[in-house]
């Protein structure tokens, strides 16, 4: 099994503000990595697939980055419905989630 | 458009089955998973079904649940049997899309509670 540690736990920023999320692999995924938004009492929602490609209707302000084992998703100027957990997720093999990141207003 | 139910309270070793029902889409041509959630566990992927049948499990469920999908209701379900504590969680079914390969639409969620 492929494990996804994501780092930090928590993370403490204002609106406005840029926030980077760190998703490191176990083992090479190549590029098969996407990034998920979860909001209280809400499905997961696809906001990055393939590493760094955005999902149908996600705004510029998210961008992923990386390849192989270290990944990052980018915020670059915070708005106050992004703050929420968010996961990452490897399908190169029986897919994985991370534990998430949860991006709490400072 | 998904909308998954079936959850419940269910005593440990029971049976239960949830339902997800699609929208706008044909499951039979799109690859069909159900995902639980747990505060202590986090997303877990349970089961997928391909657009040509195969079906997969992770190990933790295998040989007690049973996936499937019925094409004239456009309809996926997961028959969960001899259920254990373990086994309570919140559980989302969602579609990979065509394209990307990624799950990009999933069910609210349905909750199903193992406990005596």
């Amino acid at each position: 099994e492929i494990v996804l540690t994501q780092s930090p736990a928590t993370l403490s920023l204002s609106p406005g503000e840029r926030a980077t999320l760190s998703c490191r692999a176990s083992q090479n995924v190549a590029s098969y990595l996407a990034w998920y938004q979860q909001r209280p009492g809400q499905p997961p929602r696809l906001l990055i697939y393939d590493a760094s490609s955005r999902a149908t209707g996600i705004p510029a302000r998210f961008s992923g980055s990386g390849s192989g084992a270290d990944f990052t998703l980018t915020i670059s100027s915070l708005e106050p419905e992004d703050f929420a957990v968010y996961y990452c997720l490897q399908r190169l093999l029986w897919p994985t989630f991370g534990q998430g990141t949860r991006l709490e207003i400072k | 458009q998904l909308v998954d139910s079936g959850g419940g309270l269910v005593r440990p070793g029971g049976s239960l089955r949830l339902s997800c029902a699609a929208s706008g889409f044909t499951v039979s041509s799109n690859s069909m998973s159900w995902v639980r959630q747990t505060p202590g566990r986090g997303l877990e992927w349970v089961s997928v079904i391909h657009s040509g049948g195969n079906i997969l499990y992770t190990d933790t469920v295998e040989g007690r649940f049973i996936m499937s999908r019925d094409n004239s209701k456009n309809m996926v379900y997961l028959q969960m049997n001899s259920l254990r504590d373990e086994d309570t969680a919140v559980y989302f079914c969602a579609r990979r899309d065509i394209l990307t390969e990624y799950y990009d639409y999933w069910g609210q969620g349905t909750l199903v509670t193992v406990s005596s």
